[in-house]
């Protein structure tokens, strides 16, 4: 499986664009990117998924250049709500099991 | 919106006892999965579940751990002698199954064991 490697943590305040960026050189042809939102004592969340080029949803996009090792999740206009962990999977198995790394603490501050 | 349901939301049980938690996926996912996250840590595979087989298991599954769908809506994880090391937070997941390639998995709200 493709390692992550992400930003332990990021502050950002309410009203502003963030952008978290995962690298995952070892990326495999037939893996997906997919990212995942962790609140304090909840489970985590499935936010957007892509292949290649971008993805974009309600709630975030998903950009993926065309070597497709790295990838960066746009979160536009953030509130405070918005405080999580997020989490860069790459891959899945045949199972689709989710690895998860550290992920990157996300702090919105008004 | 369908959810996954886990109960019981808390668990205290002592060391060497068994657990039985439980989960309730959502009713037409086919996939089936157990994580666990020890406070402060990050989440960990410990099993998935497919064809009421088990399909995949991590290093963390050993022969203390078992999983059972005994009927058509329940999906649990036995641990059968706990330790103190078993603290932690299990999510159980589910997954459609559909035609193509999707990794979103719809996580339950956890249940937190704590072993003393």
């Amino acid at each position: 499986l493709a390692k992550t490697t992400q930003p332990i943590s990021m502050d950002s305040y309410e009203g502003q664009e963030v952008n978290i960026t995962c690298s995952h050189n070892n990326i495999a042809t037939n893996d997906y990117i997919t990212w995942y939102q962790q609140f304090p004592s909840q489970g985590p969340r499935f936010i957007i998924q892509g292949y290649k080029t971008k993805v974009t949803n309600e709630v975030a996009s998903l950009f993926i250049p065309a070597d497709r090792k790295s990838s960066t999740l746009s979160l536009p206009r953030v509130s405070l709500s918005d405080t999580a962990v997020y989490y860069c999977l790459v891959g899945g198995g045949s199972q689709g099991n989710l690895i998860f790394g550290k992920g990157t603490k996300l702090s919105v501050k008004p | 919106e369908p959810e996954v349901t886990q109960t019981p939301s808390h668990q205290v049980t002592q060391m060497g006892q068994e657990v039985i938690l439980r989960c309730v996926p959502i009713s037409n996912h086919l996939y089936f999965y157990w994580y666990r996250q020890i406070l402060g840590q990050k989440v960990e595979f410990l099993v998935s579940f497919y064809n009421n087989e088990i399909s995949e298991k991590s290093e963390i599954f050993d022969d203390q751990f078992s999983v059972e769908r005994p009927d058509g809506s329940n999906f649990t994880l036995k641990i059968r002698s706990t330790k103190l090391e078993d603290s932690a937070m299990y999510f159980c997941a589910s997954r459609p199954g559909l035609a193509g390639v999707s990794y979103e998995q719809y996580f339950g709200p956890g249940t937190r064991l704590t072993v003393t």
